[in-house]
């Protein structure tokens, strides 16, 4: 089946520091790419998405580019702030089914 | 701009008792999704409708149905409901286009704690 895999949280680091967080995935047709992210007591908001290979998403800053070849959607922001602490998820949906999300990476931003 | 509507927000339960959690998708929105997450886990789905017919099924119990009605709003009914029901319950909806998916739009969750 359809599965999301992302990189082990949580991951800690200091305001204005780089971020990545590596997401790959497995799907039998061809999916569009999400990243959702949760802050505390929240439900699930998108955070951008791509809909085709080469595609890049952005949004507040954080970026993530659909790299069809190695099936990646790794999320990257240059400067993190204390704000961006917040759980993020990977995700996908192939046409007419579900989405998959991926187990979810914390992230702390420390001032 | 009108958002995902899910109640109650909490709700407390005991054990082999019954819930119902209510959805209201964004207006002309054709897809429901419903989702279960444990505390610290990743969203797991459950059930989904496509114009009011349930479309995919995921990791529902048997104990658990669901159903869309014709105005679109969703309701996840919960029976014998065991300690470990207790979770954050998110719907959300979308609306399929012809050749993509758009994005999902959760609504707040509904937090059951089964005691």
């Amino acid at each position: 089946g359809d599965s999301v895999t992302q990189m082990e949280g949580p991951v800690t680091l200091s305001e204005e520091a780089f971020l990545t967080i590596n997401c790959t995935y497995t799907a039998t047709g061809y999916p569009s790419l999400f990243w959702y992210v949760q802050y505390p007591g929240e439900g699930l908001q998108l955070l951008l998405k791509a809909t085709k290979a080469d595609d890049k998403g952005s949004n507040k800053g954080f970026e993530a580019t659909y790299r069809k070849e190695t099936t990646s959607f790794h999320l990257e922001k240059g400067s993190v702030q204390v704000s961006d602490s917040a759980v993020y998820f990977c995700a996908l949906s192939v046409y007419g089914q579900n989405f998959v999300f991926g187990p979810g990476t914390r992230l702390s931003v420390l001032p | 701009a009108a958002g995902v509507i899910q109640s109650p927000r909490h709700l407390i339960k005991e054990k082999r008792e019954t819930a119902t959690l209510k959805c209201y998708p964004i207006p002309r929105h054709d897809t429901v999704y419903w989702y279960q997450q444990g505390p610290g886990q990743d969203p797991q789905f459950l059930i989904s409708f496509y114009e009011k017919m349930q479309s995919d099924k995921g990791s529902i119990p048997d104990r658990f149905s669901a159903q869309q009605f014709s105005d679109y709003h969703s309701e996840l009914n919960m029976s014998s409901l065991e300690l470990g029901d207790s979770a954050l319950y998110f719907c959300a909806s979308s609306l399929k286009h012809r050749d993509s998916n758009t994005e999902a739009f959760f609504g707040q969750g509904t937090r059951l704690t089964v005691v």
